[in-house]
């Protein structure tokens, strides 16, 4: 089975800084999509990024970035110029090629704390 | 824009009494699912739908039943509370396939006392 951990419950940056999350999963398959989750004090659960395993090229959207490390099984999340409204947990989230139930496997999240 | 509305938001019951939390969607994804989400935890599967009339359980369906009579809608029923069921409840929807965007509802907080 899959399985997904974020080593770091508790993150904490200095506003306009950078941080990195860090985000290590098991499998065995080599069919599979990485996720990054953000969950505000709202409670809703927004996408951040994406990565497709067969893609070598890290994904980027603005500010966030991340590192793929396929052989290490790594999936890090670099946020740059951290800015207030990044404050929130953040899940990194696993998804099969293969399977029909299109199940995310969550980890426990890190909950990122921006200091003004 | 409503994309995914869960109802209620908080909810309280007392052990052994039922509901059904409501989930509806307007974006036309074929792809529903229920998760639940337990402090120190990742998100765990409930029930899935890949279409109106089709259902399967996920990883943790023991206590909970679903349909889909609509592709709007996916209710989970609570049949007969406990304690271990105090959670919070995601509901979200997509398009079939690994590499789409999930859409989750802002979830309900409920407490089995």
């Amino acid at each position: 089975a899959q399985t997904v951990t974020q080593s770091q419950p508790e993150m904490s940056v200095q506003e306009a800084e950078t941080v990195t999350l860090s985000c290590t999963y098991d499998t065995s398959e080599s069919d599979y999509y990485l996720f990054w989750y953000k969950q505000p004090p709202s409670r809703q659960m927004i996408l951040v990024i994406r990565q497709e395993a067969y893609k070598q090229q890290n994904a980027t959207e603005n500010r966030f970035s991340v590192n793929f490390q396929k052989a290490a099984k790594s999936f890090s999340l670099k946020i740059s110029d951290s800015q207030l409204g990044d404050a929130a947990m953040y899940f990194c989230a696993y998804r099969s090629g293969g399977d029909s139930n299109y199940q995310l496997i969550w980890g426990a999240g890190t909950k990122l704390i921006i200091k003004p | 824009n409503a994309g995914v509305t869960q109802t209620p938001k908080f909810q309280v019951l007392k052990t052994g009494q039922s509901m059904t939390l409501q989930c509806a969607q307007d974006m036309n994804h074929e792809y529903m699912s229920w998760y639940r989400q337990d402090p120190g935890m990742g998100l765990r599967l409930i029930h899935y739908s890949v279409g109106a009339g089709i259902t399967d359980q996920g990883e943790v369906p023991n206590g909970y039943n679903v349909s889909r009579s609509t592709t709007e809608d996916f209710p989970l029923r609570l049949l007969s509370a406990a304690p271990s069921q105090t959670s919070v409840y995601f509901c979200a929807s997509s398009h079939p396939g690994p590499n789409t965007e999930a859409f989750f509802g802002q979830g309900t907080r409920l407490t089995v006392v």
